[in-house]
This record gives C-alpha cells, sequence and structure tokens, in this order.
C-alpha cells in the first residue's frame, strides 16, 4: 500500500463545477499536510497547509480528518486556470520525511 | 516570498560526463531536497541536506553526489551522466518543524 494514495483522475468538468479530490495516508505519525498544485512542465507550488479545524482560501477548502487519516481539497465555481494536477503532500515529524501523492489531474473545460 | 533559484532551467549534456546543478535560496532554510519527477513516476527524491556538509541519501541516490558547503547552495553532481538520468530535477527547501517544501523552477535535463 502507497503511503499516499490520492484519487487517480483525471477529472474532467466544466467551468463552474465543484470538484473534490480526496487523499488518504497510512502513517498515523504524519504530523503536518498540504496540497501543491503544478502545471504542466513547471514545479509544484504550495497552495495551501491543512489544518485539523478544516481551512477556507477563496474558492479552495482543504479537510483533514486525523482518526480515519484522510484529506480533502473542495475547488468550488471552477476556472479554466485551475486546469492543472493537484498533489497531496504529507510530513512526518520534524519534517525529514515528506511523501508526496502521485498527483490527480484536473481539466476545468468551457 | 521564499525563491529557490536553479542554476539552468534547460541543460543537455552527453552521456558520460560530470553534471552539475546547482540550487540557491534566499530563506536561510536548514533543509534542502533534490528530487526527479518523470511521467507516471512522480516525485523521487535523490538526496536531501539538513545542515552545512550534512546529507543524507533518498530513495533513489545511486549515480548522484550533493554537496552542501554553504547553507544557501545545495549542489546535485552526476558523477557519469547516463541517459536513464535524463528528467526533470527539481530542487526544494524548507525550515525547522513541519513547514511545507519550497521548490525551484526545475532543470530539465537530457542526457544524449
Amino acid at each position: 500500500r502507497k503511503e499516499v494514495e490520492q484519487d487517480p483522475g483525471p477529472f474532467n468538468v466544466p467551468e463552474g463545477a465543484t470538484v473534490a479530490f480526496n487523499c488518504t495516508y497510512s502513517n498515523s505519525a504524519s504530523q503536518s499536510f498540504f496540497w501543491y498544485r503544478q502545471d504542466c512542465r513547471k514545479e509544484p507550488k504550495l497552495l495551501m497547509s491543512v489544518y485539523s479545524s478544516g481551512n477556507e482560501d477563496g474558492r479552495f477548502t482543504a479537510q483533514l480528518n486525523r482518526a480515519s487519516q484522510y484529506i480533502s481539497l473542495l475547488i468550488r465555481d471552477s476556472k479554466l486556470s485551475d486546469s492543472a494536477t493537484y498533489l497531496c503532500v504529507v510530513n512526518m515529524t520534524g519534517g525529514f520525511k515528506t511523501i508526496f501523492g502521485a498527483g490527480t489531474r484536473l481539466f476545468v473545460k468551457a | 516570498d521564499v525563491k529557490v533559484t536553479q542554476s539552468s532551467r534547460y541543460l543537455v549534456k552527453r552521456t558520460g560526463e560530470k553534471v552539475f546543478l546547482e540550487c540557491v535560496q534566499d530563506m536561510d532554510h536548514e533543509n534542502m531536497f533534490w528530487y526527479r519527477q518523470d511521467p507516471g513516476l512522480g516525485l523521487r527524491l535523490i538526496y536531501f541536506s539538513y545542515d552545512v556538509k550534512m546529507k543524507e541519501k533518498g530513495d533513489i541516490p545511486e549515480g548522484y553526489s550533493v554537496s552542501r558547503e554553504k547553507k544557501e547552495r545545495f549542489s546535485l553532481i552526476l558523477e557519469s551522466a547516463s541517459t536513464n538520468q535524463t528528467s526533470m530535477y527539481l530542487c526544494a527547501s524548507t525550515g525547522t518543524g513541519n513547514q511545507p517544501q519550497h521548490f525551484g523552477d526545475g532543470t530539465r535535463l537530457s542526457i544524449l
């Protein structure tokens, strides 16, 4: 079993749709959690951190369920510019071990 | 904003050459990382460093070495480049604790 597993995708959605990405992690020692966005042929960029209480940044909402070892990212009112690969990222204690999910590709179409 | 700068965006080298990839960060971060990313394989950790002159092997260190003589600079060395080292190489840095990693623009390396 992979340490971090994401929906395989790709997701194809129309503009304006709401889309949800799911991610599970296997190591209960995981300390911190992030979502990154990666555009084609570019570097991953931090989208948002994920907090236990859940957090929101504009159209993006991240949730963490430690009991179920589950992280989610919700994108509301999808834009064409949201088309990218979304990576779920988990840090182990001390930050020395970071596990990147394989990513879920999102295509938003007009 | 954190700035991680990689020396080259695109690089073409020949088999057997010694190749140096340089990475510099401006945030006084303790931890620096080198990854490679290939289609279908995701990000794979080559080496990381948690302090000057310290280095640790990642998941795929074979054929690579690293150098960290100064805190802000982390170099990846391909001792004798081979065609299977053609890839996108990404450098990242982070501070202590559970901070997110910040990536450089990446270097697309082709070995002919």
